[in-house]
């Protein structure tokens, strides 16, 4: 089962910084928060993950609270482009284990 | 550099025939993984193959199975296929450049979208 809750859907003005938060009270210390995103008819696409940090990419900023028990991707000047389902993942290294648990996300809507 | 490629992009199957997905990973990617995502629903782990190994395996029935080849290609099989089964199945691969260990991301490619007839 998903260990994470994301609001099912979210609307952004285009420009604007798109703000996706995702709860993940349960979260252990050695599991990492992932973000995908899917466009329609597309394959997820990686966007960032972290630990415990904030992270910044050329894509997005992870947020991640002190407590680790949410964080918020931040899409700093949202385009139309950026319509997609955002799925928040909590994934633990252990030994062979490899797997992505996919919740039903949040679908982000960009509006001009 | 190409990203993960899966073939075919869409089948067509009727109850009860057998499918093979097939799935090239990202050139020096040792790792495989298959989800199955149905109409409305985030993707739902079925396997993954880590140097040809079985390393990990979602609730799905017996019908489905996998293998992974030298070359880190791999496929998926599915057997007596049944309506429920209609669905995108994608595959990931991720570096796994620690031997167990590993935060590195699995990039998706666009799937195989099955229909049963």
């Amino acid at each position: 089962d998903a260990k994470t809750t994301q609001p099912p859907s979210m609307d952004c003005a285009e420009g604007r910084a798109a703000n996706l938060p995702c709860n993940h009270s349960t979260i252990s210390g050695n599991e990492y928060v992932y973000w995908y995103r899917q466009i329609h008819s597309q394959g997820p696409q990686y966007i960032i993950h972290g630990l415990k940090n904030n992270e910044t990419n050329e894509m997005a900023s992870l947020i991640i609270t002190e407590d680790r028990k949410s964080s918020t991707l931040i899409l700093p000047h949202a385009t139309l482009r950026d319509t997609a389902v955002y799925y928040c993942i909590v994934r633990v290294l252990i030994y062979n284990n490899n797997d992505m648990r996919f919740g039903a996300g949040t679908r982000l809507t960009v509006k001009p | 550099d190409a990203g993960v490629t899966q073939s075919p992009t869409h089948l067509i199957k009727t109850r009860g025939q057998q499918v093979t997905l097939r799935c090239s990973p990202i050139s020096g990617h040792k790792s495989v993984s298959w989800y199955q995502q149905v109409l409305g629903q985030g993707p739902q782990f079925i396997f993954q193959y880590y140097e040809k190994e079985e390393r990990g395996r979602g609730n799905f029935p017996d019908r489905f199975s996998a293998r992974q080849f030298p070359n880190y290609s791999s496929e998926l099989n599915v057997n007596a296929l049944l309506l429920g089964d209609s669905a995108l199945y994608l595959c990931a691969s991720s570096p796994r450049d620690r031997p167990f260990y590993s935060n590195q991301p699995q990039h998706f490619g666009d799937g195989t979208r099955l229909s049963i007839l």
